[in-house]
This record gives structure tokens, sequence and C-alpha cells, in this order.
């Protein structure tokens, strides 16, 4: 099946900065790609949905001007978090589908990142 | 997108086999079921799928009656390996848009 990877795979940073992640689409071309937050114990919360040459949707609650999201090509997204918190510390994890796919309509999921503000 | 209901937990002994159901009363006609599993710090990994009746792959079985409002997940003769969450989702797949998790399953397989 098709890979999805990610990186980097764990990051710590200190409060106030920011963090940039990458999600790519090894083997495949996605236009559209999504990222999710996962606290401990807790199922995968959906942020936001990327598109390849335009502006992320959003999902309600999640801050756009902290949360950016950058899908500048048609194999790679970039989530960032800018000025992170503690609060901010999770596991965050992209996933893909392949754009003429026929079923099974596979999601494909990257191996996560996870966040840690000290 | 139609909410999945399933049970919080489950256990069982290796070499079982498994069952898990999953509830989706309000699943609409372009609907898919979809059953992925996660590992701790892993991201989820796609079991199967199905539309209808029943499916089954190398891994796994999905049973879908008529009225698709439920869906039963079974894994034959688990191992320690499988002690994972599975989550049931129900969307349409081939719209493209993106799966919303419900709270899933945490099976416990023991010795």
């Amino acid at each position: 099946g098709a890979v999805v990877s990610q990186h980097p795979s764990w990051v710590i940073c200190k409060s106030g900065t920011s963090v940039k992640i990458e999600c790519r689409s090894l083997d495949f071309q996605a236009t559209t790609m999504f990222w999710y937050r996962q606290f401990p114990k807790q199922s995968l919360m959906l942020m936001a949905t990327s598109n390849e040459g335009s502006k992320a949707t959003y999902e309600q609650g999640v801050e756009k001007d902290k949360f950016l999201i950058n899908h500048a090509s048609l194999t790679l997204s970039t989530l960032t978090v800018t000025s992170a918190h503690p609060e901010d510390s999770s596991f965050y994890i992209c996933s893909a589908r392949e754009p003429w796919d026929r079923a099974p309509y596979e999601q494909y999921f990257g191996p996560g990142t996870r966040l840690t503000v000290t | 997108l139609a909410k999945t209901t399933q049970p919080i937990s489950m256990d069982s002994y290796e070499g079982q086999e498994v069952n898990i159901t999953c509830s989706h009363n309000n699943i609409a006609t372009n609907d898919y079921i979809t059953w992925y599993q996660q590992f701790p710090s892993q991201g989820p990994r796609f079991i199967i799928q199905g539309y209808k009746t029943k499916v089954t792959n190398e891994v796994a079985s999905l049973f879908i009656p008529a009225d698709r409002k439920s869906s039963t997940l079974s894994l034959p003769r688990v191992s320690l390996s499988d002690t994972a969450v599975y989550y049931c989702l129900v969307g349409d797949n081939q719209a493209g848009t993106a799966l919303i998790f419900g709270k899933g399953t945490t099976l416990s397989v023991s010795s």
C-alpha cells in the first residue's frame, strides 16, 4: 500500500518557540492531506484539511494562526505550531488519500510526531 | 458523518476469536464501514473495509447485516500482538473527506 512519512518522529521544544512537522506521501500524489492530534488515552481529533495550492480548512476550535498549514506540493504538507505552549504537547498524525483510488478507499496514515513543549 | 458506538474495552486470551461490534444506526447510502488498528505512539493502520454482507482478508473478517446499522469485526485466533485500539469508522470514503474517529475499542490479549 501507499506510504506516508512524517518528520521528525519526535521533537522537544521550549515554550514560545515554533516547531514545523512535515508530512510526505512517498509513492503517490495527494491533493488533500489531513492533520490530526491525539492526546494520551484519547482518540484522534481532526484538526484541519490541507489542500494543495489553497488554504487549509480548519475544524471548529482549532486556531488557524497557531497551527499553520502549508501544502506546497502534491507530496508535502507541513504543520507549524507557532509559539508553542505545554498544552500543545501531543501526538500529531497526518494522513492522505490517493486522488483517484478504487475500493477499498483507504486513508493512509503517517507514523505520527510526538511533540513535547517544556 | 454517521456516529459510531463500540465497546470501550474487551479482553481476550491468545488463540481465541474476537468479535468487536460497532453500531452505526444513521449510516447513509454512500457510506462505507472501515476498521483501523492503532498501537501506542503509532499512526492508525487500515484493517478492512466493507459496504454490505461479508468481507474477508488475510487478517480479519467484517460482517455487515442487510440493514447496515451495525458491523462486526472478527479477528481469528488473536495473539498478544493484537493488543491495540480498534476504531470503527463510517463515511463516504469515495468522496475523499476526512475520517472522523470515535473512541475506539481497546483490545487486551493475555497469554
